[in-house]
């Protein structure tokens, strides 16, 4: 099956500094989304972003479909932005997703 | 945009009791749905993938008598834990998808299920 990884796996950032995440992907895909998992175990949609780039506030993503990775751009971080992100890819239509490995993001006062 | 309401949010249940948790798609006709478990500090793994009306598709070592999943209507699918034993202690997330595909899938809050 496709296999999904995610950089770094653990960030630490102080308040009000950018971050960059990636997600690889080891085949082509139809179906990215990129998740926020609240503490509380919330999975927050953030984008679906197959391809090209979207934004939404202070984050931005960008997914480059030939070069198989996606980026979550998150600047001036906030203490509320903490938590796990995660992306999911899949073939599109109704088929399944399979999530990465996630990036634990802990912004710090 | 699309939403999915999941219940209970969280349940503890004794060794041995059957424990039911609820997926709602609440503004658009799910056509599959997706059973995901979580184990603590680990990604989300697939469980099963349910069809409205039709039996459930289960992962690679996903006991099916175990895990009873109905999809019988297009807004509703349910998972329920048979047995329950300490180690199915998890976190259990639903998601849908459907006709909203802009929208990729849609997952529901989560439920925390601990089993004493």
């Amino acid at each position: 099956g496709i296999q999904v990884e995610q950089s770094p796996p653990d960030l630490i950032l102080q308040e009000g500094a950018n971050s960059t995440l990636r997600c690889n992907f080891s085949d082509s895909v139809n179906n990215l989304q990129w998740f926020h998992q609240n503490p509380w175990g919330q999975l927050i949609n953030l984008f679906y972003i197959p391809s090209g780039t979207k934004q939404n506030g202070r984050l931005s993503a960008t997914t480059v479909a030939t070069e198989r990775y996606s980026l979550l751009y998150i600047s001036s971080s906030q203490t509320t932005d903490s938590g796990v992100y995660f992306c999911a890819v899949g073939p599109g239509g109704y088929q399944k997703v399979t999530f990465g490995t996630g990036t634990k993001l802990q912004v710090i006062p | 945009g699309a939403v999915v309401s999941q219940h209970p949010s969280w349940v503890i249940c004794k060794s041995g009791t059957s424990v039911k948790i609820e997926c709602r798609s609440l503004d658009f006709q799910a056509t599959t749905m997706f059973w995901y478990r979580q184990f603590p500090k680990q990604s989300l793994m697939l469980m099963a993938t349910s069809n409205e009306g039709s039996k459930a598709t289960y992962e690679q070592g996903v006991e099916k008598d175990k895990f009873l999943i109905n999809h019988a209507s297009l807004t509703l699918s349910t998972l329920t834990v048979t047995s329950a034993h300490p180690e199915d202690s998890s976190f259990y997330i639903c998601s849908a998808t459907g006709q909203h595909q802009n929208y990729g899938y849609t997952f529901g809050s989560g439920t925390r299920l601990t089993v004493v």
